[in-house]
């Protein structure tokens, strides 16, 4: 069965800086994707950035990117120029990329709370 | 703007007494999911709906049940809440299993 990982509970960044959060997973399947979704207080999920497992090139979106390693099964989000806005819970999460039912789910990690001082 | 819609945000209810959670979508999306997410806990997939097709998560109380009456609209009912029950409830579409899901703003549910 797949997992994802997120062994920092909470980090903290001060306003204009780089945080790293981290992100690793566990599958024996070979397509798949992989995401970063953030979850602001009592407000909705949405998605940061996605990245196909088949491509080798990280994915960006803006501000934010990803640091894709697959042999080392590790997904991390990188943000740069932090913003006040960008304080949130984040989760990576995984999801097969074979159709097929339950395995579509999305597996998510155990979330990270991003504080960002002013 | 298609959007993922839940009805209502806040919910309030006595322990034992039916609720309905209500769901409705404008992007024409074959999937629909529920999740229930406790506090600083990552979402938990309850079930989902691929078309009239029901997917019920093995480890999901039969205490909570799914309607899905047409393409737009999708129902959490939880038959007698329980404390434990008390949560937030996110609603999801996707166009198709395979593809990135949204979702709605959720309904927090407190069970008195």
């Amino acid at each position: 069965a797949q997992t994802v990982t997120q062994s920092q509970p909470e980090m903290s960044v001060q306003e204009a800086e780089t945080v790293t959060l981290s992100c690793t997973y566990d599958t024996s399947e070979s397509d798949y994707y992989l995401f970063w979704y953030k979850q602001p207080p009592s407000r909705q999920m949405i998605l940061v950035i996605r990245q196909e497992a088949y491509k080798q090139q990280n994915a960006t979106e803006n501000r934010f990117s990803v640091n894709f390693q697959k042999a080392a099964k590790s997904f991390s989000l990188k943000i740069s120029d932090s913003q006040l806005g960008d304080a949130a819970m984040y989760f990576c999460a995984y999801r097969s990329a074979v159709y097929g039912g339950a395995t579509n789910k999305l597996i998510f990690g155990t979330g990270t709370l991003l504080a960002v001082q002013p | 703007d298609a959007m993922v819609i839940q009805n209502p945000r806040y919910q309030v209810t006595q322990f034992g007494k039916p609720v309905t959670l209500s769901c409705s979508q404008t992007l024409n999306h074959n999937v629909m999911y529920w999740y229930q997410q406790k506090s600083s806990q990552a979402p938990k997939l309850l079930f989902h709906y691929y078309d009239k097709d029901f997917n019920n998560e093995a480890d999901t109380p039969d205490n909570f049940q799914s309607r899905r009456p047409n393409t737009s609209f999708c129902f959490l009912d939880i038959r007698s809440p329980g404390l434990g029950d008390a949560a937030m409830y996110l609603c999801a579409t996707s166009r198709d299993p395979t593809y990135e899901q949204y979702f709605g703003p959720g309904t927090r549910l407190t069970v008195t």
